[in-house]
């Protein structure tokens, strides 16, 4: 069984739109958890962490379900340069990575 | 200074070449990594090192060889590659081993071995 599970999409939603990414992983003594947005030939960025409290950043709402272990990313009014592959990341011992979800965001 | 700098940026070897990637940082992490990615795929890990010490190997072909020789740097030496390693070479940082904080990547480094 993978460490993290992520639906790869793609994704193709209109400008404007809202769009929810999820994941889960395997290790119920992860640490962190985090959403990094990768652009094409780039190489990932933070996008956000993310606490069990749940955080919000601008149009971007990250909330952890550690009982469900399942994590997830909310995009709202998406924007064509939100365009990119994000990818689910869970700290243990080491950095696991999802296989990313595919957005293209449509004029 | 939040950054990872890798260079080069581009690389092309051939088969029986010797080359050597490097990756610096400057935030005083302690644990540095190399992962290796392929097209449309996640990054995939290789090594992680922990206090200048290798902590983790992930079955890496001794082809690939990483070298860590202060808490700034960190090289991957390349010996007699194959084609299919050809890929985007990603150093990352990280405050410490099992902190909570996240990793910082480079831009990476493009290879085709030819």
């Amino acid at each position: 069984r993978k460490e993290v599970e992520q639906d790869p999409g793609p994704f193709n939603v209109p400008e404007g739109a809202t769009v929810a990414f999820n994941c889960t992983y395997s290790n119920s003594a992860s640490q962190s958890f985090f959403w990094y947005r990768q652009d094409c030939r780039k190489e990932p960025k933070l996008l956000m962490s993310v606490y069990s409290s749940g955080n919000e950043d601008g149009r971007f709402t990250a909330q952890l379900n550690r009982a469900s272990q399942y994590i997830s990313l909310l995009i709202r009014d998406s924007k064509l340069s939100d365009s990119a592959t994000y990818l689910c990341v869970v700290h243990g011992n080491q950095f696991y990575f999802g296989t990313g979800t595919s957005l293209t965001v449509i004029p | 200074d939040t950054e990872v700098t890798q260079t080069p940026k581009h690389l092309v070897m051939g088969m029986t070449n010797k080359k050597s990637l490097k990756c610096e940082q400057h935030m005083g992490h302690r644990a540095m990594y190399w992962y290796k990615q392929k097209a449309k795929k996640p990054p995939e890990l290789m090594f992680v090192y922990s206090y200048e010490k290798l902590s983790i190997n992930e079955s890496v072909p001794s082809r690939f060889s990483p070298e860590c020789p202060n808490s700034s740097l960190l090289n991957l030496h390349l010996h007699a590659l194959q084609p299919e390693d050809s890929a985007l070479y990603l150093c990352a940082s990280s405050q410490e081993p099992l902190s909570n904080t996240e990793a910082f990547f480079g831009q990476g480094t493009r290879l085709t071995v030819v």
